[in-house]
């Protein structure tokens, strides 16, 4: 089993900063590697795919980068609808595994 | 739109058995594949299960290999998930979940429904 770990477990920030979220693979996923932000008593939402393709509808303030084992979304400007959890996931073998989560907080 | 409603969670004891349902709508589900992903109170996200849309081929985490088992009906557009000698563990929030189509990542998830395993 591949373990996700996401670094750090929360993020202070202030609107209109940028932020950079981490997610170490436990071995190379490649570039199968997708991003997901969940809000409270909501479902997760795809943001990011393919390790930096944004998904449908996703703003451009949200990119991705990385390969192998490390990886990195990153948020430019952030605005208060962006304060959420932040969830990575590889799709490189089974089990698909998610990382514990970043917590992006004012 | 695409749409993926859950159903079927409620309180069940220790050993109990429980199916859930997912209807899926605004694609076509019967070449898509799916999954199962839960989540417990206050927890992050663990997949569960998925199901291949071209031969229906099933893949599970090795924690509920034996006692879950995810299924579909295409004539119905319905996605199942049947869960037996179900453990405290259990309990959590499942979410259906669509693929996007070019590797497993999840595109569109449906709203959830909360199993909770307690006698």
């Amino acid at each position: 089993e591949i373990v996700m770990t996401q670094s750090p477990a929360t993020l202070s920030v202030s609107p209109g900063d940028g932020a950079t979220l981490s997610c170490r693979a436990s071995q190379s996923v490649s570039s199968y590697l997708a991003w997901y932000q969940q809000k409270p008593g909501q479902a997760p939402r795809l943001l990011i795919y393919d390790a930096s393709t944004r998904a449908t509808g996703i703003p451009a303030r949200f990119s991705g980068s990385g390969s192998g084992t490390e990886f990195t979304l990153t948020i430019s400007s952030l605005q208060s609808e962006d304060f959420a959890v932040y969830y990575c996931q590889h799709y490189s073998s089974w089990p698909l595994t998610f990382g514990g989560g970043t917590k992006v907080e004012i | 739109e695409v749409q993926l409603l859950e159903s079927g969670g409620g309180l069940v004891q220790p050993g109990g058995s429980l199916r859930l349902s997912c209807a899926a709508s605004g694609f076509t589900f019967s070449t898509s594949d799916m999954t199962w992903v839960r989540q417990a109170a206050g927890k992050g996200l663990e997949w569960v299960s998925a199901i291949r849309g071209v031969d229906d081929s099933t893949e599970y985490v090795d924690s509920v290999k034996g006692r879950l088992t995810i299924s579909r009906d295409k004539s119905k557009n319905m996605l199942y998930l049947q869960m037996k000698s179900l453990r405290v563990e259990d309990t959590a929030v499942y979410y259906c979940a669509k693929v996007r189509g070019s590797g497993w990542n999840l595109d569109y998830w449906g709203q959830g429904t909360l199993v909770t395993v307690s006698s």
